[in-house]
């Protein structure tokens, strides 16, 4: 069964600062790594995901994340918070193979950004 | 274009009520799921259609809850004798065919489901 991670239910940074929300993954074979965003009131909102190939990926509105399988983890970052980016985000996995529609979520984490 | 629709946005019923939900998935897209996200948790995978059949209902937690899609499109989530343990908040989303690491699940706001 796999399993998701994210360290620290509520994050809060400075507007201008870098951003940096832990996502780490428990599989015998490493998943699809996917990140969405949830604003109030708003459906959840893929940023990426990595399937195969350059372990580093780009998203939308700045994001990038990093596959490294080594640690099982799959990191978000922005170099520079901007108030729009306060919102809850979930890391998420699916199986490779059999069973790759299903998505199993983290907890999520609540991102605060102070002006 | 328009995205996954929800409705009712939130539903308050009685403990032993029934309750629908419905989902209107993005036009043309086969694959449809439900999820389930309570206080503070992540959103659960229920039910996974492909068409009008239920290709993966594994996380229905019992048999009170029951999803169709008679047409391939509209899907409803019903639940019978609710309790109060189901007050949650309830996901649908639609992708082009169910094939993850080649497109996007497309989430709707959810209904939001009070059992007093």
């Amino acid at each position: 069964a796999q399993s998701v991670t994210q360290l620290g239910s509520h994050v809060s940074v400075s507007e201008g600062a870098l951003v940096l929300l832990r996502c780490n993954y428990s599989s015998s074979v490493p998943p699809y790594l996917f990140w969405y965003v949830q604003y109030p009131n708003q459906g959840l909102q893929l940023l990426l995901k990595y399937t195969t190939g350059a372990t580093l990926v780009k998203g939308i509105n700045g994001f990038e994340a990093e596959f490294k399988k080594s640690e099982t983890s799959f990191h978000l970052t922005k170099p520079s918070a901007h108030m729009s980016d306060a919102a809850e985000y979930f890391c998420a996995v699916a199986p490779r193979g059999a069973g790759s529609y299903q998505l199993t979520f983290g907890k999520g984490t609540k991102l605060s950004v102070i002006p | 274009g328009a995205g996954v629709s929800q409705t009712p946005s939130n539903k308050v019923t009685e403990k032993g009520k029934y309750v629908e939900l419905r989902c209107d998935p993005i036009s043309g897209h086969t694959a449809l799921y439900w999820y389930r996200q309570s206080l503070g948790q992540g959103p659960e995978f229920l039910i996974y259609f492909q068409g009008t059949g239920a290709a993966d209902d594994s996380g229905l937690p019992n048999d009170r809850f029951f999803a169709v899609r008679p047409e391939g499109s509209v899907s409803t989530l019903k639940i019978q004798r609710t309790e109060r343990g189901d007050s949650a908040v309830y996901l649908c989303a639609s992708s082009v065919s169910g094939e993850i690491s080649q497109e996007t699940q497309y989430f709707g706001p959810g209904t939001r489901l009070l059992v007093l």
